[in-house]
């Protein structure tokens, strides 16, 4: 069964450094999310993206965000200076065409902390 | 009001009960409902997804969503070990699903 795949499984980095996130979607899939998850916390949205641009975005993808779909297959989220409070886990999700979009599968995560 | 709230767990049941997991939201825009399971230090799995108020049923699961009371449940019935996780409830609007806080569950043999 096709699934959503993500790396690193565990990241740890120092405050101030940028770090990138990678995912790799289900192949057929259009639509493309990052979601977080702070440790006993809601998992949150973060952003979604489809046909190379960002469709929606929360008040927490500020300016330290940014997305990008490099190739036909990853999706990567980059953080630029890493603060404390980032520390969570991140997931990547995707959804297939307009008729099953609503649809969000994720993938395993990536566990972040910033030291 | 939180946009999701879910009735807070723990929750312990024993090997072969129904289990019921609610919901309610604030926002009537809402246009989707979901139930995921999530294990410890895993992503979300999608388990149900439906649109309508009603019930859909899939296996030992349904889900039932009523519009009018902006309300949405999950029932397990012959709940096994192996359904012991996090189910969480998340909704969509546009392209953003919100998610309740989960509970976890916990059926002992």
């Amino acid at each position: 069964e096709p699934e959503v795949t993500q790396t690193p499984s565990h990241q740890v980095t120092q405050m101030g450094q940028e770090v990138i996130l990678r995912c790799v979607p289900i192949s057929n899939h259009l639509y493309f999310y990052w979601y977080r998850q702070i440790l006993g916390q809601k998992v949150e949205f973060l952003v979604s993206f489809y046909n190379n641009e960002i469709s929606e975005k929360s008040e927490i993808f500020d300016d330290q965000f940014s997305v990008e779909r490099p190739d036909g297959s990853n999706f990567t989220l980059k953080i630029r200076s890493t603060k404390l409070e980032d520390s969570a886990m991140y997931f990547c999700a995707s959804s297939g065409t307009s008729g099953g979009k609503e649809t969000q599968y994720f993938g395993p995560g990536t566990r972040l902390l910033v030291l | 009001q939180k946009e999701v709230e879910q009735d807070p767990g723990p929750l312990s049941v024993p090997e072969g009960a129904i289990v019921s997991l609610n919901c309610t939201y604030s926002n009537s825009a809402f246009q989707y409902f979901m139930w995921y399971r999530q294990y410890s230090r895993k992503g979300p799995e999608l388990l149900m997804y439906t649109y309508s108020s009603g019930n859909k049923e899939d296996g030992r699961f349904t889900a039932q969503v009523d519009k009018s009371s902006k309300y949405i449940s999950l029932f397990i019935r012959d709940s096994q070990p192996s359904d012991s996780a996090t189910y969480l409830c998340a909704m969509s609007l546009g392209s953003k699903l919100t998610f309740g806080k989960g509970i976890t569950l916990s059926v002992r043999p």
